[in-house]
């Protein structure tokens, strides 16, 4: 079965700092790997995913991913954060059939002026 | 195109009355997914359609959850009765292929509260 880890449940940075959010999968097959970002009383929406092309894979807002086998690992960067990416983030991982889809239990990133 | 579209947006109902959430998913998407996000919590799958057929049904509380999806198109979520710890944000998601590389596009969620 599938599984993702969300390291951390708070992160806080200052404005202008780097953001990095981190996920590692647990999967017997290199699964497809999504980062989703939810704000207040919203749905989540599609940051990037990864499904075997480069293992940089960039999204909307600045952010990007590296997708990491060798560490199970899908971590969530953005090199400056803005006040507008105070939001929930989620990593989510998907099997070749699609027939599961698991989420983490989220992350909640705090930008302090 | 136009989103995922749910209805309500907030509900508030007493334990053991009933409710259904309505989801309307992007046009053409075969694969329609019902999540329950507790607060604090990420989503948790509670049924999985392909087109009109169940995929995917195992977290689905069935004494007291019922989902169905009669045309393929759009879909009902139901609690009957309602219980304190159905309290949640339900989310409908819809992805237009069956392979795993497809992303979930989500509505904005139905926020339960159950008094």
């Amino acid at each position: 079965a599938q599984s993702v880890t969300q390291l951390g449940s708070h992160v806080s940075v200052s404005e202008g700092a780097l953001v990095l959010l981190r996920c590692n999968y647990s999967s017997s097959v290199p699964p497809y790997l999504f980062w989703y970002v939810q704000y207040p009383n919203q749905g989540l929406q599609l940051l990037l995913k990864y499904t075997s092309a480069a293992t940089l894979v960039k999204g909307i807002n600045g952010f990007e991913a590296e997708f990491k086998k060798s560490e199970t690992s899908f971590h969530l960067t953005k090199p400056s954060a803005h006040m507008s990416d105070a939001a929930e983030y989620f990593c989510a991982v998907s099997d070749q059939s699609g027939n599961q889809f698991y989420f983490g239990t989220g992350t909640s990133l705090t930008v302090i002026p | 195109e136009a989103g995922v579209a749910q209805s309500p947006r907030y509900k508030i109902i007493e334990k053991r009355q009933s409710v259904a959430f309505w989801c309307n998913p992007i046009s053409g998407h075969a694969t329609l997914y019902w999540y329950q996000q507790i607060l604090g919590q990420g989503p948790k799958l509670l049924i999985q359609f392909q087109n009109n057929g169940v995929v995917d049904d195992s977290q689905l509380p069935k004494d007291r959850f019922s989902a169905e999806r009669l045309k393929g198109v759009d879909s009902t979520l139901k609690i009957q009765p309602a219980k304190l710890e159905d309290s949640a944000v339900y989310l409908c998601a819809s992805s237009s292929l069956s392979g795993g590389s497809s992303p979930l596009h989500f509505g904005n969620g139905t926020r339960l509260t159950v008094t």
